[in-house]
């Protein structure tokens, strides 16, 4: 079975500072991991995707993630945060072996505030 | 262009009655589904559509029936409403239903029962 766990519910930083939000996984079969945000009010939006290629995955944003398999972790991570980056952040995995069903589970979030 | 719509936006209605949210994708995608996000924030698959065939049904109660009258369309009927049904209900859609394969997701429908 698949599962995700966001480590921190709430994470608030200042303007310009790095941004971390933490993200373990659960999975009996290679997985593939997402991070999905979400605006006030606004649907989810793909930030990044690990698929079995490269472990450290570049988003949209300036946002990034690193696969660490020994520590079965996906954190995100921007070197500056943006007024803008405010919004809730889930992180996702899904079993990537073929013929999988495409079911996603969700972490169950992390709220970024950001500080002037 | 938007990808994936849902209609209506907001949905209130009484206990009881029935109603129900359209969804749509001009992705060319041929799998579809619903999700629902409750009050805090948790995001569950609730149906998986591919190519008008229901694959995934997450033991949601028969009040809810998906519709697929084409792979571009998936709408969610629901009978009997009831508070609990109150929350956000997200469509996506993805190329093939592969784990690998991103979602794309609508703006999402917030039904509130009262």
């Amino acid at each position: 079975a698949q599962s995700v766990t966001q480590l921190d519910s709430h994470v608030s930083v200042s303007e310009g500072t790095p941004v971390l939000l933490r993200c373990n996984y659960s999975s009996s079969y290679s997985p593939s991991l997402f991070w999905y945000v979400q605006h006030p009010n606004k649907g989810l939006q793909l930030l990044l995707k690990y698929t079995s290629a490269a472990t450290l995955v570049k988003g949209i944003n300036g946002f990034e993630a690193e696969f660490k398999k020994s520590e079965t972790s996906f954190h995100l991570t921007k070197p500056s945060a943006h007024m803008s980056d405010a919004a809730e952040y889930f992180c996702v995995v899904t079993p990537s072996y073929g013929g999988a069903t495409n079911k996603l589970i969700f972490g169950t979030g992390t709220l970024l505030a950001v500080q002037p | 262009d938007t990808a994936v719509s849902q209609t209506p936006k907001y949905l209130v209605t009484q206990m009881g009655n029935d109603k129900s949210i359209k969804c749509e994708q001009n992705l060319g995608h041929d799998t579809m589904y619903w999700y629902k996000q409750d009050s805090k924030k948790f995001l569950k698959i609730m149906f998986s559509y591919n190519n008008k065939e229901l694959i995934i049904n997450e033991t949601v109660p028969n009040r809810f029936s998906p519709k697929s009258p084409d792979k571009a369309h998936l709408n969610l009927h629901i009978n009997s409403l009831e508070l609990g049904d109150s929350a956000v209900y997200f469509c996506a859609s993805s190329r093939g239903q592969g784990g690998n394969t991103e979602a794309f997701f609508g703006q999402g429908t917030r039904l509130t029962v009262v």
